[in-house]
């Protein structure tokens, strides 16, 4: 299983809602990732889990609140958000540093914020 | 600042051309670097990747160049097929998780 199983794949909220993103992989992979990307755009780094703690918190506003509840699992829960925030949220995981091995991308989760 | 670019965002080739798509880098502290291919709906996919201590390597039908001299990175795709069409991003690693990408060019590939 090569994987990276994001839910949901489409997702829309209002601004006083609160949500959360989901990202599953069982490749046995210690480091997992959020990042934002915005239309025509790059993915932008948003947070950083390795063996299950915070590692980077790339400066994010506190209304996207990540979670890694255990090696496989990560949630990215939203609230008041803006509808700036409206992107493709990425889910990703490796092996052990991103700049080591190889990245697996969920497909994201298109996030409309109305 | 650090900063990873591309001088062209949009290519379109012939199939069964060779495709070559350019990536210029300022951090010289960059040790490794990546390819993605993005497609249309989903994430990015890892093509390949280089080190610094290299300046060519090759995967199937895809090779990546490195030269640290100015700096530039490039993905040459041998006999580009419709199914190469996508959004190709560079991006360099300094160490550690942080993964900076580039703008990103999009691939167009006429039958």
């Amino acid at each position: 299983d090569t994987e990276v199983t994001q839910t949901p794949k489409h997702l829309v909220m209002g601004m006083t809602n609160k949500k959360s993103l989901k990202c599953e992989q069982h490749m046995g992979h210690r480091a997992m990732y959020w990042y934002k990307q915005k239309a025509k755009k790059p993915p932008e780094l948003m947070f950083v889990y390795s063996y299950e703690k915070l590692s980077i918190n790339e400066s994010v506003p506190s209304r996207f609140s990540p979670e890694c509840p255990n090696s496989s699992l990560l949630n990215l829960h939203l609230h008041a958000l803006q509808p700036e925030d409206s992107a493709l949220y990425l889910c990703a995981s490796s092996q052990e540093e991103l700049g080591s091995t190889e990245a697996f991308f969920g497909q994201g989760t298109r996030l409309t914020v109305v | 600042g650090e900063s990873v670019g591309l001088h062209l965002p949009t290519l379109s080739v012939q199939e069964g051309d060779n495709s070559i798509i350019n990536c210029a880098y300022s951090n010289s502290a960059s040790d490794y670097f990546i390819w993605y291919k993005q497609e249309s709906g989903k994430g990015p996919q890892f093509i390949i990747d280089i080190r610094s201590n290299m300046d060519k390597r090759q995967g199937q039908r895809v090779t990546v160049l490195l030269n640290k001299t100015v700096k530039h990175l490039s993905l040459q795709i041998a006999a580009t097929q419709p199914g190469d069409s996508a959004v190709y991003f560079c991006a360099e690693n300094t160490g550690g998780f942080k993964t900076i990408f580039g703008a990103g060019t999009r691939l167009f590939v006429k039958a």
